[in-house]
């Protein structure tokens, strides 16, 4: 069984531009995750997506960040403008669905890098 | 927030079993545990989890306290491949809140 996708693996900008993140998840995995984790930090969930609808969105910094999944399968992550503080690891994360009792897989991530 | 308390490091021998604690007092009825580890430049890696019962996979065991205020992961002949930061977790509305995990590191 293929894992969870992310593209690029690594990303350096300057602050004040856009980046865009992209995730495929374990084929038939309805939900997906986005983390956010910060040198030395466990990570931190930004948005979960239940197919293609928002189920928590609430630790995303929605003036600087979207995320969308038009077709229930692949995700984008977007932040625009950066900032420094955004310097992170973006972890994408799948699941069968949304009960407690089925685990996330996670991708390795994206590592951005703001100048 | 994370709910459970693991000490921040332990060194374990290779070949032998590593028995990794966590404390999670404020457990209720209807919350998993669940334990992942990260290797460095990767992502979380899933263990294995459980909500009452001891389970026991291909990687580790879990046991459980009868009151589920505690639980400890255990890797039955560690190797150096498990070094790693490993993150006990109580799973909240479907969250999973990472803490600082526990940075075990398996000596030849």
């Amino acid at each position: 069984e293929a894992g969870v996708a992310q593209s690029p693996r690594y990303k350096i900008i300057e602050k004040r531009q856009s980046v865009a993140f992209w995730c495929n998840p374990i084929s038939g995995h309805a939900t997906l995750y986005w983390y956010q984790q910060i040198l030395g930090q466990g990570p931190k969930l930004l948005i979960q997506f239940q197919n293609n609808g928002v189920v928590d969105d609430s630790q995303l910094p929605k003036d600087r960040f979207s995320a969308e999944r038009l077709k229930g399968v692949d995700s984008t992550l977007k932040i625009q403008p950066a900032k420094l503080e955004d310097s992170a690891v973006y972890l994408c994360a799948s699941s069968l669905n949304w009960d407690g009792n089925q685990p996330q897989h996670f991708g390795d991530g994206t590592r951005l890098s703001i100048l | 927030d994370a709910k459970t308390t693991q000490p921040p490091s332990m060194d374990c021998a290779e070949g032998r079993a590593a028995n990794l604690p966590c404390n999670h007092s404020t457990i209720s009825g209807n919350e998993y545990v669940y334990w992942y580890r990260q290797i460095h430049s990767q992502g979380p890696q899933y263990i294995i989890h459980g909500l009452k019962n001891n389970e026991t996979n291909e990687m580790a065991s879990l046991i459980i306290t009868e009151d589920r205020k505690s639980s400890t992961l255990i890797l039955p002949h560690a190797t150096l491949r498990d070094t790693a930061v490993y993150y006990c977790i109580v799973r909240v509305e479907n969250k999973l809140s990472f803490g600082a995990g526990t940075t075990v590191t398996v000596r030849a």
